[in-house]
């Protein structure tokens, strides 16, 4: 059966902070895994990563995939108030993990 | 504008009284999807459609159908609602094969059964 687990599932930190969220996952045919941010509202998309070891930066963000050791880490530098969310994952954008809830305090 | 839209935006019903939930898309798109966000459960795939009259059974399907008879709208059914069906519902759709794009979300709609 399919798995993906993040981790971890709430995370409280301070302006300009540096922070890892991690998702682990267990699927069959594997394509790709992509990361996505919640607001109060809808998801929005953030990366999709098919290599292993190819980062994927977009400002602050960074993502990373570990195809053998199955796993994908987001790294989000000099946190802002505007990073507060939950973070998805979700390996071939069907099974999403719970999330990780993510507070950036002034 | 690329969108993806639902309607309604909330709804408050009864146990039994069949409703449906439309969403639609204007990117003509191939691939979309439903799912249900419960708290503490993440995003749980309820049926998803590879193409006009192509659907298939997500992860939570029971009590619920759907039908794709256009590409741009992906309707979902529930039948005969029942108060486990009570939460955040989020239409998707994306350019194909899930896993090979991005998908786009709609706004949500937020269901309560009482």
């Amino acid at each position: 059966e399919d798995k993906v687990v993040q981790s971890p599932l709430s995370l409280v930190v301070h302006e300009g902070d540096t922070v890892t969220l991690n998702c682990s996952y267990e699927v069959t045919n594997f394509r790709s895994l992509l990361w996505y941010k919640q607001e109060k509202k809808a998801p929005t998309f953030l990366f999709m990563l098919t290599s292993s070891g190819i980062e994927k930066k977009s400002g602050r963000l960074s993502s990373i995939l570990d195809k053998k050791e199955l796993f994908s880490i987001l790294n989000i530098t000099a946190t802002q108030t505007g990073d507060s969310a939950v973070y998805l994952c979700a390996p071939n954008d069907m099974r999403f993990g719970a999330g990780t809830r993510l507070t950036v305090k002034p | 504008e690329a969108q993806v839209t639902q309607n309604p935006r909330y709804l408050i019903t009864v146990t039994g009284k069949k409703l449906t939930v439309t969403c639609s898309q204007n990117m003509n798109h191939e691939y979309m999807s439903w799912y249900r966000q419960d708290p503490g459960l993440g995003l749980r795939q309820i049926y998803y459609s590879m193409n006009v009259e192509v659907t298939d059974k997500g992860d939570v399907p029971e009590g619920y159908k759907v039908s794709r008879k256009e590409k741009r709208n992906f309707p979902l059914i529930l039948e005969s609602p029942s108060p486990n069906q009570t939460s955040l519902y989020f239409c998707a759709s994306s350019l194909w094969l899930a896993g090979t794009n991005e998908q786009f979300f709609g706004p949500g709609t937020r269901l309560t059964v009482l």
